[in-house]
C-alpha cells in the first residue's frame, strides 16, 4: 500500500508566489490533516477534514486554504507565500477522530518548503 | 489549554543502555496519549498509544510507556537501545476538536 503520498518533496518559492501541496491517501480514511513542523515546536495543525466536502481550521490556518472534493485527496494551497511559511509540511490521515481508538495518524513523508 | 512538554530536547545514550524519554501533559479530561517516532527525512510513525485500562502499554520496536495520572506523565522506555532507534520522538495528546497537541520532540542519539 502507498499509504499517504505527498508531492512535491521539496520546493522553493519566492515571496508572493502561490502553490499547492498535494496529498493523497489510499486507505479510505475519513479524516485528513495538514500539519506544519518547525524546529523545537512540534507539529501544529493547519486544517483538517472529517470527510469529503467538510473542512475546518486548525491552530494555524492563516495564509492557507484547503479543499476536500474526494475521500482520497486533500490539497493545501498557499496563496501569497511569505517567509514565515518556510517549514516542513505533513499530511496525515486517520480512520477515526483523534479522540477515538481508531485515531492513529498515518503520515506522509513531508514536503519541505522554503520561501525566499 | 492543553499542552504537552518534553523536558529533554536532546538525549544521547550508548547502544545497549536503557532509555527513558519524559512527557508531561496538561489536559482537563481523561487524555488519549500517544508516542510517535520520526526518522530523518520521514513522516511520523505511531509507537504506542494509551486510551484506557492498563496504564503500562506496549508498543512496537520494544518500546513501552506508563501512564501516571497523579504525575500527568506518559514516559517512554526501552530496556536496551539499538543504533536504529536514533530518531526524534514526539509525545502527543489527542483531544476533542480533531486535534493532537504535540510536544516539541526529543532527539535521541545513540553512541556505538
Amino acid at each position: 500500500n502507498a499509504g499517504v503520498t505527498q508531492t512535491p518533496k521539496f520546493r522553493i518559492l519566492k515571496i508572493g508566489q502561490s502553490m499547492t501541496l498535494q496529498c493523497t491517501q489510499d486507505m479510505n480514511h475519513n479524516y485528513m490533516y495538514w500539519y506544519r513542523q518547525d524546529p523545537g515546536m512540534g507539529l501544529k495543525l493547519i486544517y483538517y477534514s472529517v470527510g469529503a466536502g467538510i473542512t475546518d481550521k486548525g491552530e494555524v490556518p492563516n495564509g492557507y486554504n484547503v479543499s476536500r472534493s474526494t475521500t482520497e485527496d486533500f490539497p493545501l494551497r498557499l496563496e501569497l507565500a511569505a517567509p514565515s511559511q518556510t517549514s516542513v509540511y505533513f499530511c496525515a490521515s486517520s480512520y477515526g477522530g483523534v479522540d477515538t481508538n481508531t485515531g492513529e495518524l498515518f503520515f506522509g513523508e513531508g514536503s519541505r518548503l522554503t520561501v525566499l | 489549554a492543553q499542552s504537552v512538554t518534553q523536558p529533554d530536547i536532546h538525549i544521547t545514550v550508548s547502544e545497549g543502555a536503557s532509555l527513558e524519554l519524559r512527557c508531561n501533559y496538561s489536559y482537563g479530561a481523561t487524555p488519549y496519549l500517544f508516542w510517535y517516532v520520526q526518522s530523518p527525512g520521514q513522516g511520523l510513525q505511531l509507537l504506542l498509544k494509551y486510551f484506557s485500562g492498563d496504564t503500562l502499554v506496549q508498543g512496537i520496536k520494544g518500546f513501552e510507556a506508563e501512564f501516571k495520572r497523579s504525575q500527568s506523565s506518559f514516559n517512554l522506555r526501552k530496556p536496551s537501545v539499538h543504533w536504529s532507534d536514533a530518531a526524534e520522538y514526539f509525545c502527543a495528546v489527542g483531544n476533542y476538536g480533531q486535534n493532537f497537541v504535540f510536544g516539541p520532540g526529543t532527539r535521541l542519539s545513540v553512541l556505538p
